[in-house]
């Protein structure tokens, strides 16, 4: 079963940073790009980047771009998105997918909460 | 970035109603349209991909059709457990970008 499981969202202040992380299972973790998709309080869904299978090509929205990492470790089954310079539009619940060839998203984690208050 | 409009907003059905949710690309995305069913507190749920193919596991009375730039989500015979929000998403051209999402609530 595919299992998807993220952590390390908080309460943040704005400018502050904070890295997500994402532990895969289930699956051959290598195998598949891998998304971050977040959804601000009461509203719809928008994608923020994801990474090839070995890492090699990242691609970001345009809001989260020279702000927003993201990485991942083949070899622990991870994916991390660090988050620099935070900004209170950039509250959200953040979730892990694994793209699918078509590039759907074909599995999602629970969720990990971020708030960026003062 | 493409745009993705969903209609309606919001829709009141029944029980054993036929549903159906539009959605419209800003420029053509051959057929790289993707459905979602969200429901509240969970992560959204792969129901459709390739406009029209139906993800493993997922009733059949879920259908998607459409190429291009217009695209429909059909429930045929709405159940109990399909009251939820609906999002359309184009993979097409980066980023990917998602509908506004669609209410399907109980009438």
């Amino acid at each position: 079963e595919v299992q998807l499981v993220e952590s390390g969202g908080g309460l943040v202040q704005p400018g502050g940073s904070l890295r997500l992380s994402c532990a895969a299972s289930g699956f051959t973790f290598s195998n598949y790009w891998m998304s971050w998709v977040r959804q601000a309080p009461g509203k719809g869904l928008e994608w923020v980047a994801n990474i090839k299978e070995d890492g090699s090509e990242k691609d970001y929205v345009d809001m989260v771009k020279g702000r927003f990492t993201i990485s991942r470790d083949n070899a622990k089954n991870s994916v991390h998105l660090q988050m620099n310079s935070l900004r209170a539009e950039d509250t959200a619940v953040y979730y892990c997918a694994r793209d699918c060839r078509s590039g759907c998203l074909e599995n999602w984690g629970q969720g990990t909460r971020v708030t960026v208050s003062s | 970035d493409i745009q993705m409009t969903q209609s309606p907003s919001t829709l009141s059905a029944s029980v054993g109603d036929r549903v159906t949710i539009t959605c419209r690309a800003s420029q053509s995305i051959s057929n790289y349209l993707a459905w979602y069913q969200q429901k509240p507190g969970k992560a959204p749920k792969l129901l459709i991909y390739r406009a029209s193919s139906l993800e493993s596991g997922v009733p059949s009375r879920f259908s998607g059709s459409g190429s291009g730039t217009d695209f429909t989500l059909t429930v045929s015979s709405l159940q109990p457990d399909d009251f939820a929000t609906y999002f359309c998403q184009q993979s097409d051209i980066s980023p990917k970008t998602f509908g506004q999402g669609t209410k399907v609530e109980i009438k």
